[in-house]
C-alpha cells in the first residue's frame, strides 16, 4: 500500500521563476493538504483540496495556487519566487469525513531559491 | 487564534532514560492532537493520534496524554534509544476546520549512547 508520494525531492530555482510540485495521496484518501516548513519551524498550512476544489486556505499570498485532479493527486504552484519561499514543502492526505484518522505525510520537496 | 507551543526546543538524554516532551495549545476546541516524528530533511511520521474525548493513547514504548481543559499534551518515550533521536512535533486539528493542522515548532531530541 503506497503512502503519500511527492516529486521532485529537491528543486533549485532563482528569484522570479515559477515552480510546480506534485503529490499523490495515500491509496483510499481523497483530500490533500499542503504545508510549508521553514528551517527550524513547524509546518504552516497553505491550503487543502477536496473534490478538485480549494476548500480551505491559510495565510499565504495568491502566488501560491494549486490544483487537484480526478484521481485525487494534487499540484502546488508558486509564481514569482522569492528567497523566503525556500523551504520544505509537505503534502498530507486524509479521507474526508474521518476526522478520527491520522493524516499521512509525504517526504516533502526541498525547494531552494537562489 | 490557535497557538501551539513546544518546550523545550531541544533535549539531550543518555540512552535508557525516559523522555518527556510537552505540547501546549491555547484553544481547547480541537478534534484531536497528533504527535509526529521528523528525521533531518525528511517528512513527518505519525506516531500517535489522541481524540479530544480520550485521555491517553499508547503504542509500544510511546504514551501520549491529553488534558484538553488545560490545553496540554505530553509524549512519553520509555527507555530511550539512540534511534529515537529526531525532532518531535505535535499538531492539533481545530474544530470548525476542514482538517487543517496547527503545528508546534518541535522538540529536537538527541539520545546519546
Amino acid at each position: 500500500d503506497a503512502g503519500v508520494t511527492q516529486s521532485p525531492t529537491h528543486l533549485i530555482k532563482t528569484r522570479g521563476q515559477q515552480v510546480t510540485l506534485r503529490c499523490s495521496p495515500k491509496s483510499g484518501h481523497d483530500t490533500v493538504s499542503w504545508y510549508q516548513q521553514a528551517l527550524g519551524q513547524g509546518p504552516q498550512f497553505i491550503f487543502q483540496y477536496y473534490e478538485e476544489e480549494e476548500r480551505q486556505r491559510g495565510n499565504f499570498p495568491d502566488r501560491f495556487s494549486g490544483h487537484q485532479f480526478p484521481n485525487y493527486s494534487s499540484e502546488l504552484n508558486v509564481n514569482a519566487l522569492l528567497l523566503g519561499d525556500s523551504a520544505l514543502y509537505l503534502c498530507a492526505s486524509s479521507l474526508s469525513g474521518h476526522s478520527n484518522q491520522p493524516q499521512h505525510f509525504g517526504d516533502g520537496t526541498r525547494l531552494s531559491i537562489l | 487564534k490557535q497557538e501551539v507551543t513546544q518546550i523545550p526546543a531541544a533535549l539531550s538524554v543518555p540512552e535508557g532514560e525516559n523522555l518527556v516532551l510537552n505540547c501546549s495549545f491555547t484553544d481547547s476546541a480541537i478534534y484531536n492532537l497528533q504527535w509526529f516524528r521528523q528525521d533531518p530533511g525528511k517528512g513527518l511520521t505519525s506516531l500517535l493520534l489522541i481524540q479530544s474525548s480520550q485521555r491517553e493513547q499508547t503504542s509500544g514504548r510511546l504514551n501520549a496524554s491529553l488534558d484538553k481543559s488545560s490545553g496540554r499534551s505530553t509524549l512519553y518515550i520509555a527507555a530511550s534509544q539512540p534511534g529515537d533521536s529526531a525532532t518531535y512535533l505535535c499538531a492539533v486539528r481545530v474544530r470548525g476546520s476542514w482538517g487543517k493542522l496547527q503545528f508546534g515548532a518541535g522538540t529536537q531530541v538527541v539520545v546519546t549512547p
